[in-house]
């Protein structure tokens, strides 16, 4: 199914550890982009990517690395969790800004850190 | 200030009743948004607006460019259609998000 597939779907970690939250998305989009929600907080932007070899930084990225070796795959990583990284965890994919551009989510990653 | 402002933040509405959710956004655009999330659910898109207006059902999105600002009606609601409602515009790079509205219909 097209979309945007997120893995995984839950996980908990120590803090610490580190892990690579995966997004993959089969429309060709050339933007793709990872936000964290908590609560009352709306969702916040971390790393974006406008296209294959490109990386920028959001509102929060500290503690947060991205790649973009494909236009598929947009990993995210946490090197050494926190427990202020818990939250709840969504990619996104969209195409070319301009009037047709749509927008697709993945269906989020709760992570819990301990 | 944020780029993106929805109002309001919390809506209660009892069963039926048209609700009205509005979006401002300050910087220049090339598309918004409509998306809705359901309590511990994932995010789904409504509606893609670039100009005018947009009907799905009982959903209508409209948006004006000029004034930089955009809503979404709900007709006849329902108890099903309490979620949280989020307005995203497209910018030159990235999508920026609004709070949100929290609504809640009561039967």
């Amino acid at each position: 199914n097209a979309g945007v597939t997120q893995t995984p779907k839950f996980r908990v970690l120590k803090t610490g550890q580190s892990m690579t939250l995966l997004c993959a998305q089969d429309m060709n989009h050339e933007y793709m982009y990872w936000y964290r929600q908590d609560p009352g907080m709306g969702l916040r932007l971390i790393h974006y990517s406008v296209g294959e070899g490109t990386t920028a930084k959001g509102e929060v990225p500290d503690g947060y690395n991205v790649s973009r070796s494909t236009t598929e795959d947009f990993p995210l990583r946490l090197l050494s969790a926190a427990p202020s990284q818990t939250s709840v965890y969504f990619c996104a994919s969209s195409s070319f800004g301009g009037r047709n551009t749509e927008a697709f989510f993945g269906q989020g990653t709760r992570l819990t850190v301990v | 200030k944020n780029e993106v402002e929805q109002s309001p933040q919390n809506l209660t509405a009892q069963e039926g009743e048209f609700i009205t959710i509005n979006c401002s956004y300050s910087v220049g655009i090339s598309a918004l948004h409509w998306l809705q999330q359901h309590p511990g659910g994932g995010i789904v898109s409504l509606f893609m607006l670039s100009s005018g207006k947009k009907k799905h059902g009982r959903l209508i999105a409209t948006i004006n460019i000029q004034e930089k600002h955009s809503s979404l009606h709900i007709t006849a609601s329902h108890p099903r259609d309490s979620a949280v409602y989020i307005c995203a515009v497209q910018g030159a790079q990235k999508l920026v998000f609004g709070q949100g509205t929290r609504l809640t219909i009561n039967p």
